[in-house]
């Protein structure tokens, strides 16, 4: 039973335009929610995070949106750059001593 | 150095034989854990461990995989018997504490082949 849901392996956008990189989950107890980049051959690097008591966070180029009732948070990236290129991991909580839940990630193609 | 450290970075073994990964987390961090991450596949958790408290193993596939952390820093993660299917990435993280608004930062992962 799979938690955390990104449901597009895959995405490819035009430099310049903006990627919006989704994710589901299914556990109502998550509570905090992360996204993580990850490049060939390098571990995953932390890129931005929402608490539940929050629907927006923004940082940057990177703004993450969570939609509790819909159990549903989304990514954007604007404007999209070719060192945006990469697969991304959404990744969920709940209070505690848990473990990160991770999805199977999306990989974006930022063409120029 | 700074961030998490995991050696080897590629390991290459025969099937059968029992492999160990190691991982230094970042210092004064209290919670580690291990991730893998096979061919196509998310990040599978493994195994987590925080500060003195009993680790939780929930992730370990089979009893052929085992890990222990001394002294609540540099982490062992040994699996035995290797077989074709344990060949993945395996990643290893470490976070300061397991309140809220902590992300966990990952080394660069060990890469093992069973051949």
């Amino acid at each position: 039973d799979q938690q955390v849901k990104q449901n597009s392996p895959s995405l490819s956008v035009q430099e310049g335009r903006i990627s919006i990189l989704n994710c589901d989950y299914t556990n109502s107890m998550f509570d905090y929610f992360l996204w993580y980049k990850k490049y060939p051959a390098e571990g995953p690097t932390f890129l931005i995070s929402i608490s539940s008591i929050k629907d927006k966070n923004e940082d940057g180029r990177f703004t993450v949106f969570l939609n509790k009732s819909a159990k549903h948070l989304s990514l954007h990236i604007v404007p999209s750059q070719p060192g945006d290129s990469a697969v991304y991991f959404c990744a969920a909580r709940t209070s505690g001593n848990t473990p990160l839940v991770f999805g199977k990630g999306t990989r974006l193609s930022v063409i120029a | 150095g700074a961030g998490v450290s995991q050696s080897p970075s590629n390991k290459v073994t025969e099937k059968g034989k029992d492999v160990e990964l190691r991982c230094d987390p970042i210092s004064g961090h209290t919670a580690l854990y291990w991730y893998r991450q096979s061919l196509g596949q998310g990040l599978e958790f493994l195994i987590y461990f925080q500060g003195n408290s009993a680790p939780d193993k929930s992730g370990l596939p089979s009893d052929r995989f085992s890990a222990e952390r001394t002294g609540g820093s540099v982490s062992t993660l040994t699996i035995q018997r290797t077989q074709q299917e344990d060949s993945a990435v395996y990643l290893c993280a470490s976070s300061s504490s397991t309140g809220m608004n902590t992300e966990a930062f990952f080394g660069q992962g060990t890469r093992l082949t069973v051949v």
